[in-house]
């Protein structure tokens, strides 16, 4: 079983303000890293798919970052919104697997 | 409307009694899988299967079983539950286009007593 973490477990942003958060992976045998959003009692909604060391997603307010060499990618969020509550989970593909992090969740206090 | 569907969405059941929970998908993707969340622990992968007939373990395979005879269909089995079962469990599909960004059924709440 692969190691993807995941920091903080947790996190709580004011309205109006940016955040980042991060996901670590092993730096070897990488295909692809995912990015997901998921809100409470709904599934998980894909937001990037990264393969490129250097690469750099967009959608809206929510970006992402890869490093490949040093296994780890962030997510940011820019001027948080209360519908950007949620738990955010990254996967790292290895062949045709994928392993998921335990997720960050976001609480935006409006 | 593009889709992943999942039978049945509840299900409770007694230790030992086979179950068989479905997923179909209307989008033609290669790529299927099954996972469970548990609290604290998130998504892990059950088994995937990359086309019909071909199917490979995931992080968490002991107690389970997949088929994929159809490219649409992808159900996973319990041939004996038990209460270390109780999960919520996930089908999901991607396709290789979109480098398997994985499409979520609306999950499984099983309890086995």
């Amino acid at each position: 079983i692969l190691n993807v973490e995941q920091s903080p477990q947790s996190l709580h942003v004011q309205e109006g303000d940016s955040t980042n958060f991060t996901c670590s992976f092993p730096s070897s045998n990488f295909y692809a890293l995912h990015w997901y959003r998921w809100e409470t009692a709904k599934s998980p909604e894909a937001l990037f798919v990264m393969t490129l060391n250097g690469d750099e997603k967009k959608k809206g307010r929510i970006s992402a970052t890869l490093n490949t060499k040093e296994g780890y990618s962030y997510l940011y969020i820019k001027g948080s919104q209360p519908e950007d509550s949620a738990t955010y989970l990254c996967a790292f593909r290895h062949d045709y697997k994928l392993s998921f992090g335990a997720g960050t969740t976001v609480t935006v206090r409006a | 409307e593009a889709q992943v569907t999942q039978n049945p969405r509840y299900l409770i059941t007694v230790t030992g009694k086979k179950l068989t929970v479905t997923c179909s998908q209307n989008m033609n993707h290669e790529y299927m899988s099954w996972y469970r969340q548990d609290p604290g622990l998130g998504l892990r992968q059950i088994y995937y299967s990359m086309n019909v007939e071909v199917t490979d373990k995931g992080d968490v395979p002991e107690g389970y079983k997949v088929s994929r005879k159809e490219k649409r269909n992808f159900p996973l089995i319990l041939e004996s539950p038990s209460p270390n079962q109780t999960s919520l469990y996930f089908c999901a599909s991607g396709g290789a286009e979109a480098l398997f960004e994985q499409y979520f059924g609306p999950g499984t709440r099983l309890t086995v007593t």
